[in-house]
């Protein structure tokens, strides 16, 4: 089965440059997440796309922005990169209208990419 | 504001064993769903397991069970006959009434089986 593809796995960037994180979400899938999870850290909630409309937004720095394109792909981008900002960063997607695994609509399973682990020196 | 509590930073059981890994939760909603996710040390976020809170039996799915105790605002994972490959980190996590809700991690729990 097809699953969330996340591109770059590993990238490495110096302070202040920039950093684009792509997500491509299982077909179907009309939402789309971004957490950032630093070392020893639980993953943390940065914002969310539903139909290509932003639906939520978390502790997202102003540094960053995020949109969905019509093909429901996703774009994190991160400017002036902070040695903090080192972290894995994960893209989820689930299916609103199509809720699958069969656990019926309400539960909203988040399939979660591998993850884009970035460094920045 | 949900918050979910994982008391466990670590454990270590002996493989064949079975294991309950603790969380609890907060939340003012009377609609809400409860999933435990595993992290292997590879890094990928693997689900679980789902509880909606309407939801009267606990949840199964293979080795798998969540001990819901709604009355004590509790989500146990309960694996039975542990396997090596079941060292990772998990975490209990939950989303709150709306269904575009995100969800919300606890601090997670290192299980380490030994052989």
């Amino acid at each position: 089965a097809a699953g969330v593809i996340q591109s770059p796995r590993h990238l490495i960037k110096e302070k202040r440059e920039t950093a684009t994180l792509k997500c491509y979400p299982i077909p179907r899938h009309d939402t789309v997440y971004w957490y950032q999870q630093g070392p020893g850290q639980d993953p943390q909630f940065l914002i969310s796309f539903y139909e290509k409309m932003q639906s939520d937004k978390g502790s997202i720095p102003d540094r960053f922005s995020a949109q969905q394109f019509s093909d429901y792909h996703s774009e994190l981008n991160m400017s002036s990169l902070e040695l903090g900002d080192s972290a894995l960063y994960f893209c989820a997607s689930s299916s609103l209208s199509y809720p699958d695994r069969g656990y019926g609509s309400g539960a909203n399973v988040l399939t979660f990419g591998a993850g884009s682990r970035l460094t920045v020196l | 504001a949900q918050k979910i509590t994982q008391t466990q930073p670590g454990m270590f059981v002996q493989e064949k064993e079975a294991v309950t890994l603790d969380c609890t939760y907060d939340t003012s909603d009377q609609s809400y769903g409860l999933f435990w996710y595993k992290q292997p040390s590879s890094g990928e976020m693997i689900f679980l397991i789902y509880q909606g809170s309407y939801d009267e039996q606990n949840a199964t799915e293979g080795r798998y069970s969540l001990n819901f105790q709604k009355a004590r605002k509790s989500a146990n994972l309960v694996i039975s006959a542990s396997q090596l490959g079941d060292s990772a980190m998990y975490f209990c996590a939950m989303r709150g009434g709306d269904r575009d809700d995100k969800i919300i991690f606890g601090k997670g729990t290192r299980l380490h089986i030994l052989p």
